[in-house]
């Protein structure tokens, strides 16, 4: 089964509101990783988060772990219709070397 | 310029037939990958190469063979084509990902079996 499971599946909002985007694994990680993929395109890195990190932050992106609940979530603050595409979260395994499992993805749509 | 580029965007193809797709990376990363996504985008990964060295096979049917002739390269050639192989395939690059190091991927290439 799927190391990583995103929830929701899709979210639509309007533009100046938040996104929350939840991704929880199976099992333990060396890292966490968000990605997102306009329709189309390859995966754009966005955010790494350690195993012995518990939130971090770039520009509009915070990202929270909770190694306890194997849980991460992704919020995108004063969304724009930019943002609009798929959010994947990504583990890095201990033991694997380079092997990233990806989660299921959610769609993301803002509305101007 | 591109770092991670593939050639060619857009394969359309009959049951049967062999086919490449090509993977070229100009950022210096010892480590190339090949990944499936389906149409749920469902993104897997097939294929990881270190130094020109096989690393990573995960369970893919023979038919697929990738090849790399440098560490800056990964084909993927692709044997009796079957509907079944129609997806988006991606390749990536990067440095340790166990050492905290993000992959970048490429555009994508969609593959079309008729």
């Amino acid at each position: 089964s799927q190391q990583g499971e995103e929830d929701p599946q899709a979210l639509s909002i309007q533009e100046g509101e938040n996104a929350t985007m939840n991704c929880s694994y199976k099992t333990s990680i060396n890292n966490l990783q968000w990605y997102r993929q306009n329709s189309g395109r390859g995966l754009v890195h966005l955010i790494l988060i350690r195993s012995n990190e518990r939130e971090k932050h770039s520009g509009r992106l915070r990202v929270t772990l909770d190694t306890s609940k194997k849980s991460s979530s992704l919020l995108i603050t004063a969304s724009r219709a930019a943002d609009t595409a798929s959010y994947f979260c990504a583990t890095g395994l201990p033991g694997a070397g380079d092997k990233l499992i990806f989660g299921t993805g959610t769609r993301l749509q803002v509305f101007p | 310029d591109t770092a991670v580029s593939q050639t060619p965007k857009y394969l359309v193809t009959q049951m049967g037939n062999d086919k490449s797709i090509k993977c070229e990376q100009n950022l210096g990363h010892d480590t190339m990958y090949w990944y499936k996504q389906d149409s749920k985008k469902f993104l897997k990964i097939m294929f990881s190469y270190n130094n020109k060295e096989l690393i990573i096979n995960e369970t893919v049917p023979n038919r697929f063979s990738p090849k790399s002739p440098d560490k800056a390269h990964l084909n993927l050639h692709i044997n009796s084509l079957e509907l079944g192989d129609s997806a988006v395939y991606f390749c990536a690059s990067s440095l340790r990902v166990s050492e905290g190091n993000e992959q970048f991927f490429g555009p994508g290439t969609r593959l079309t079996v008729l």
